[in-house]
């Protein structure tokens, strides 16, 4: 168990929809990470938070969107669902954001659009 | 930009065999390196990890990875493979803040 919860771990939905995924880092991390993996584009970069704030941003597309709250938990909002965004969610958190810091990833959430 | 290339989308050993998996990466600066691998239905796990203090990086699960700088390459190897071994093996490097992922490569161990 890597501390990272990710919910839910499946979501069926219908292309135009829009749905939130969670992310609960594991205690004391500060940093969180967001990255799709599929088939076809392998695992990409999508977005990292640190204590609240954008750290960097990778290939996320505008119709998606993220935030971490004071909490630290991080919510990632995918609108106007399209069938090429069915895929693998993931969620990592670390403690500090730093290059080279060791992630721990969450068991991620299954997004199929129909 | 830094990245990574996996050579084999799969690789396939007998159960005792010698397991290597190729990465080779890009990178005008030394990188921090990383294995990481995915057993099925789960999130990826941290085998090892590069940062310079070593060439030889020991990891979890008897897995270790040589640094080789004029080869550019960072190959993860075990001396004999387990049944339990059977996963998706991913190396990364830092690009920037976060980390770039490889296609991965999936490991087949057959009895």
């Amino acid at each position: 168990d890597s501390g990272v919860t990710q919910t839910p771990k499946h979501l069926i939905t219908a292309t135009g929809q829009r749905v939130t995924l969670r992310c609960s880092p594991r205690s004391g991390d500060l940093s969180v990470y967001w990255y799709q993996q599929s088939l076809d584009q392998g695992l990409q970069f999508l977005i990292q938070y640190y204590n609240g704030e954008e750290r960097a941003k990778g290939n996320i597309l505008e119709r998606f969107s993220a935030q971490q709250f004071p909490d630290l938990h991080s919510e990632l909002n995918l609108s106007s669902l399209e069938l090429g965004d069915s895929a693998l969610y993931f969620c990592a958190s670390s403690v500090g954001g730093a290059a080279g810091e060791k992630l721990f990833f969450g068991s991620g959430t299954q997004l199929s659009v129909l | 930009a830094q990245s990574v290339t996996q050579l084999g989308s799969h690789v396939s050993v007998s159960e005792g065999a010698l397991v290597l998996l190729r990465c080779n990466y890009s990178s005008s600066v030394p990188p921090y390196l990383f294995w990481y691998v995915q057993y099925p239905n789960q999130g990826l796990q941290l085998l090892l990890k590069y940062t310079s203090a070593a060439t030889l990086v020991k990891g979890i699960n008897g897995f270790e990875a040589e640094f080789k700088k004029s080869e550019t390459s960072f190959h993860l190897t075990k001396p004999s493979a387990h049944m339990s071994d059977a996963a998706e093996y991913f190396c990364a490097v830092t690009g920037g803040r976060a980390l770039t992922f490889g296609s991965g490569t999936r490991l087949q161990v057959q009895p």
